[in-house]
């Protein structure tokens, strides 16, 4: 069975401070890895799709990195905002149509 | 430009009851298409997904069933729901690249 995990579940940060977390995939049938941003009651947002190992993709004040070896992924939000707050998502892409995503982590930027 | 819909957005229905979810895709052809539900304090579960009209591939076995009518309808039934399909249900598609994959707005579905 193919597992995604992220870490932490959950995190509290105050506004103005950088931020990261993880998402562990499996290292091997390694397509490509999906970040979402998911806010309540909306559909998930793509931010970066991931397939190259030492990948590093930005989008503002976020930046994803990729290590396709070890199976990880980095998201890093700097100078968090309260706008950030939502859960993120990472997807593992084992075969073509094949998601599987992880439980998310549920980040809350507090003003 | 692509659009996904999905209804209805919130469901409320009794335990034993029958269900239909609806998601349509505009401004594409032959997309994949997929069913994802997240349970309460649980990820996003990948039910169904189809890459073709009448082409179903059930992820999870369940009291769920799918069905693909036209090109770009996806519907997820069930005869009989339980309480555990209680849950926030998701309609995703994919087009030429399997790395793309974009949500409808979903579906709250609670059964009491």
């Amino acid at each position: 069975i193919l597992n995604v995990e992220q870490s932490p579940q959950s995190l509290h940060v105050q506004e103005g401070d950088s931020t990261n977390f993880t998402c562990s995939f499996p290292s091997s049938n390694f397509y490509a890895l999906h970040w979402y941003r998911w806010e309540t009651a909306k559909s998930p947002e793509a931010l970066f799709v991931m397939t190259l190992n030492g990948d590093e993709k930005k989008k503002g004040r976020i930046s994803a990195t990729l290590n396709t070896k070890e199976g990880y992924s980095y998201l890093y939000i700097k100078g968090s905002q309260p706008e950030d707050s939502a859960t993120y998502l990472c997807a593992f892409i084992a075969g073509t149509y094949k998601y599987i995503f992880g439980t998310g982590t549920r980040l809350k930027v507090l003003a | 430009s692509q659009t996904i819909h999905q209804w209805p957005a919130t469901l409320v229905q009794p335990v034993g009851s029958p269900l239909s979810l609806e998601c349509t895709v505009e401004g594409t052809s032959n997309p994949n298409l997929y069913w994802y539900r997240q349970a309460a304090g649980r990820g996003l579960q990948l039910l169904f997904y189809s890459v073709g009209i009448g082409q179903i591939s059930s992820e999870v076995p369940q009291n769920l069933s799918a069905s693909r009518p036209q090109d770009r309808q996806f519907i997820l039934s069930s005869k009989k729901l339980l309480l555990s399909d209680s849950g926030f249900y998701l309609c995703a598609w994919t087009g030429d690249s399997p790395y793309e994959q974009y949500f409808g707005p979903g579906t709250r579905l609670t059964v009491t």
